[in-house]
């Protein structure tokens, strides 16, 4: 069972390119979300999704897109590399179920850097 | 959601308790405490939740007050691995599941 995987660790980016950050879970969650974290600060959510086509924004969606065509994946895209979003990304996924297993699970991050 | 207020930062002396303090005095009925922690720059790693109720488990004792405007987060034996950032996170268990996650307490546990 490997939880939540995603690719890749790093990456660098020029100012300007695209690239999309997957995630990937096989927990079967219906719930899945980015975060990103800049240095020193807490974790804040950029998109999520409650299940299959549906997608919703976060605190600070701007500059990323996002598309759930399966449970499994939750992919993350940059459309427009900006410096300022040179940040750690983390997927995390979580039941949406009513009993109170509802705890998210987190992959091990990708560090973006965006020169 | 319900913000939650915790100290910067803390020392704990190794295999002595580490109570980790959160201030929560806007919850509402239906939101439940989360504490999770991020070592180094690891992905967060799920502690143990709680409505009302004390709640023990493997890792941790979660206790909160009567009236539900404040926890703390026990860890019994804390370990030089213990050292990290810990998070408070109050929400409701429903439909969105988001965390609003804040600075967090950063544990130091010394040997």
């Amino acid at each position: 069972n490997a939880g939540v995987t995603q690719t890749p660790k790093f990456q660098v980016l020029k100012t300007g390119q695209s690239m999309t950050l997957q995630c990937a879970q096989d927990m079967n969650h219906e719930y899945m979300s980015w975060y990103r974290q800049d240095p020193g600060m807490g974790l804040r959510l950029i998109h999520y999704s409650v299940g299959a086509g549906i997608t919703d924004q976060g605190e600070v969606p701007n500059g990323y897109n996002v598309s759930r065509s399966t449970t499994e994946d939750f992919p993350l895209r940059l459309l427009s590399a900006a410096p300022s979003q040179t940040s750690v990304y983390f997927c995390a996924s979580s039941s949406l179920g009513g009993g109170l297993n509802t705890e998210a699970f987190f992959g091990q991050g990708t560090r973006l850097t965006v020169v | 959601d319900a913000k939650t207020t915790q100290p910067p930062s803390m020392d704990c002396a190794e295999g002595r308790a580490a109570n980790l303090p959160c201030n929560h005095s806007t919850i509402s009925g239906n939101e439940y405490v989360y504490w999770y922690r991020q070592i180094h720059s690891q992905g967060p790693q799920y502690i143990i939740h709680g409505l009302k109720n004390n709640e023990t488990n493997e890792m941790a004792s979660l206790i909160i007050t009567e009236d539900r405007k404040s926890s703390t987060l026990i860890l019994p034996h804390a370990t030089l691995r213990d050292t990290a950032v810990y998070y408070c996170i109050v929400r409701p268990l429903n439909y969105g599941q988001n965390f609003v996650f804040g600075p967090g307490t950063r544990l130091s546990v010394l040997p």
